[in-house]
């Protein structure tokens, strides 16, 4: 497919579990980006790629979090030491432009990750 | 932290009728998006209006952007059944990194 395209698309771990979130964007596409959604609200952002480099790592809410794209496509979210309030929906978005924030975004279905 | 604010949260109309969402946000911006999200999927793309640009059609669609009130509406005439989904509208901030910046949304639902 030419979508943006996450896995999984559901994931449940016990408290105190690594887990691992999975992104391929649009091929060819320059940005992206993974957004931290919890129920009812709008996506938040956490952090942007430019190909390789990590350009921003703001959002990220603590250092359990880390993400990486080690060749510029895919990329991969992963959460140390989940709590109960990591439970939510991560999205994915990538974007054509490196430097134009005037392009949209292009998301993916997202995963929803339950934390029991 | 949200940049921005739909309102009304909530909005129901009947098919045919328009519906009208609104959205503010707090600081200087490079542009504007609207997106929309159906239940248990990702967000779509809507229209994006920059700074510089007053109003902008698509199909249904009119986005009117208004930077001395830091606000924006999002119009759908004619709406349809299928048009019933949650509606975002998010920021690009002045300067600023490529993140978008969301509000909190408008779920509408649109009856048949």
């Amino acid at each position: 497919g030419a979508g943006v395209s996450q896995s999984p698309r559901y994931k449940v771990a016990k408290r105190g579990q690594d887990v691992a979130l999975r992104c391929d964007p649009i091929s060819g596409h320059v940005s992206l980006f993974w957004y931290q959604q919890a129920l009812g609200q709008g996506p938040e952002f956490l952090t942007y790629f430019q190909n390789e480099a990590q350009l921003d790592k703001s959002g990220l809410p603590s250092d359990r979090f880390f993400a990486e794209r080690p060749e510029g496509s895919v990329s991969t979210l992963k959460i140390q030491r989940t709590q109960q309030e990591d439970s939510a929906v991560y999205l994915c978005a990538s974007s054509s432009s490196g430097r134009n924030s005037n392009q949209p975004q292009h998301f993916g279905d997202g995963t929803r990750l339950s934390i029991l | 932290s949200q940049q921005g604010e739909e309102d009304p949260q909530a909005l129901s109309i009947q098919e045919g009728e328009n519906a009208t969402m609104n959205c503010s946000y707090k600081t200087s911006i490079n542009n504007l998006q609207w997106y929309r999200q159906n239940s248990g999927r990702g967000l779509v793309h809507l229209i994006l209006i920059r700074s510089n640009e007053r109003e902008k059609h698509s199909g249904r669609l009119r986005v009117t952007l208004d930077t001395s009130k830091k606000s924006s509406s999002l119009l759908i005439t004619a709406s349809r059944a299928a048009d019933t989904a949650s509606y975002f509208c998010a920021t690009a901030l002045e300067g600023s990194a490529r993140q978008l910046t969301f509000g909190s949304g408008t779920q509408l639902t649109v009856l048949p």
